[in-house]
């Protein structure tokens, strides 16, 4: 099995700058989550899909960012414009109903 | 919200010791994770805790559910260098089964050869 896969690895950009960060979740999982890890805040949830539907939003830090799931093998996480302080490592994470949340290897983010 | 005490923050040990840490929280928690970050990889689980009082090995790791759903312990026995790496424990919040987890802050384990 592959695992959950994110693409880039890396990302460097400019304040101002959209950001698209993309996951593939293990197949068969129905659930999908966008975690994000900073030295202050730690590791904390931003928003989880189930079956391609938005659950709980609640931990988007604010409207400069915003998730889709089209479906059931890919999502974004979107952050437009972009400012240092989202400067993070940002996980996805999948899982089927009731069974560990995996994760994926994160997108380091720098934001210049 | 529910939050996760980790202790220790750090530890520095020489290959071989046996090392414990633990999770506190002021609310109770119906399951207890138990994960491991690698530097530059996402966290893996390692344990995973469904029932007060219930003992769960995984080769050299044991880990523990409290009695009163509101701790969890980690042992590492012999520890060796591939042990390094950050120690978190999770649990579900939100009414959720299992994936909307709270993280602890992380126990920074260093082993010296």
């Amino acid at each position: 099995d592959a695992g959950v896969i994110q693409s880039p690895r890396h990302e460097v950009t400019e304040m101002g700058q959209e950001v698209t960060l993309r996951c593939k979740p293990i197949s068969g999982h129905d659930y999908l989550f966008w975690y994000r890890q900073t030295m202050m805040r730690g590791l904390e949830l931003l928003i989880y899909f189930n079956n391609n539907v938005p659950i709980d939003d609640s931990g988007m830090p604010e409207d400069r960012f915003s998730a889709k799931m089209p479906n059931a093998s890919f999502s974004t996480l979107k952050i437009q414009p972009s400012e240092p302080r989202d400067s993070a490592v940002y996980f996805c994470a999948s899982s089927f109903s009731g069974g560990a949340v995996l994760f994926g290897p994160g997108t380091r983010l720098t934001v210049l | 919200g529910q939050q996760l005490n980790q202790s220790p923050q750090s530890m520095f040990i020489q290959e071989g010791e046996d090392v414990s840490m633990n999770c506190t929280s002021s609310s109770i928690f119906n399951t207890w994770l138990w994960y491991k970050q690698d530097p530059g990889e996402g966290p893996v689980l390692l344990i995973a805790l469904y029932k007060a009082g219930e003992l769960t090995s995984n080769g050299r790791l044991t880990a523990q559910f409290g009695i009163t759903r509101k701790d969890s312990f980690l042992n590492i026995s012999a520890s060796i260098p591939s042990d390094v790496g950050i120690y978190f424990c999770a649990g579900p919040t939100g009414g959720t089964s299992y994936g909307k987890l709270t993280f602890g802050q992380g126990t920074i384990l260093t082993v010296h050869p």
